[in-house]
């Protein structure tokens, strides 16, 4: 089985702090995502990376940067956090073939607090 | 362009009964489509997929999708709801083109209750 591993489940910070959230997949895949998660307004794609150090912008970048030096590693950072990025983040990570039949496999999701 | 237009915000099931959910889709090209299921504090799970292969899908844990083009519609059944069953369902559409590069569109999801 994919398994996709982020490496908080929970997690507080303060307005103003540089936040890191991690995560990992065991499947050799290509395509690493970070999605946002808000009551209302579904999942929304922040970033995404289909090679070790490429990244693409996906529909809501402002206030976040991706990291990409492994293959298996993606990194989400929120370089000055602020209350309204207060939200649960969800990494997935899928095989290439232009990732168009390739289903996305999902990790638990980080539930970030930001005070 | 790409949309997901789940029907139903929330669906409330009577174990034993048949589970519906509804799903439509708008794809400028021969989309493919899935179906995640979430779970409380938990990430998203595939359920099923349909790849332009056949039009009746089987999924995991009873569930199946018939895709038809002509509705441009992929609803998602079981014919007894489970207790485990309730969860939030996410309809999803994946464009195949060139530039997509995996990126899905997601549904805005549909809650389900089940009662016992």
């Amino acid at each position: 089985d994919v398994k996709v591993t982020q490496s908080s489940r929970y997690l507080v910070k303060r307005t103003g702090e540089k936040v890191f959230l991690e995560c990992v997949q065991d499947m050799d895949h290509e395509n690493m995502f970070w999605y946002r998660q808000d009551p209302g307004l579904g999942l929304r794609l922040i970033y995404f990376s289909y090679d070790v150090k490429m990244k693409e912008k996906g529909d809501i970048p402002e206030g976040y940067s991706v990291s990409r030096e492994k293959k298996e590693r993606f990194s989400l950072i929120l370089e000055s956090a602020s209350t309204n990025q207060t939200s649960m983040y969800l990494c997935a990570s899928s095989s290439l073939d232009r990732g168009r039949d390739q289903p996305q496999h999902f990790g638990d999701g980080t539930r970030l607090s930001i005070l | 362009a790409q949309s997901v237009t789940q029907l139903d915000s929330h669906v409330s099931v009577s174990e034993g009964t048949p589970v519906l959910l509804r799903c439509n889709y708008s794809s400028s090209y021969s989309p493919s489509l899935f179906w995640y299921v979430q779970h409380p504090n938990k990430g998203l799970q595939l359920l099923l997929k349909y790849t332009s292969a056949a039009t009746l899908v089987k999924g995991i844990n009873g569930f199946e999708a018939e895709f038809k083009k002509s509705e441009t519609s992929f609803h998602l059944t079981k014919p007894s709801a489970h207790m485990s069953d309730a969860a939030e369902y996410f309809c999803v559409v994946s464009d195949k083109t060139t530039d997509s590069w995996g990126k899905l569109q997601f549904g805005a999801g549909t809650q389900v209750v089940v009662t016992p």
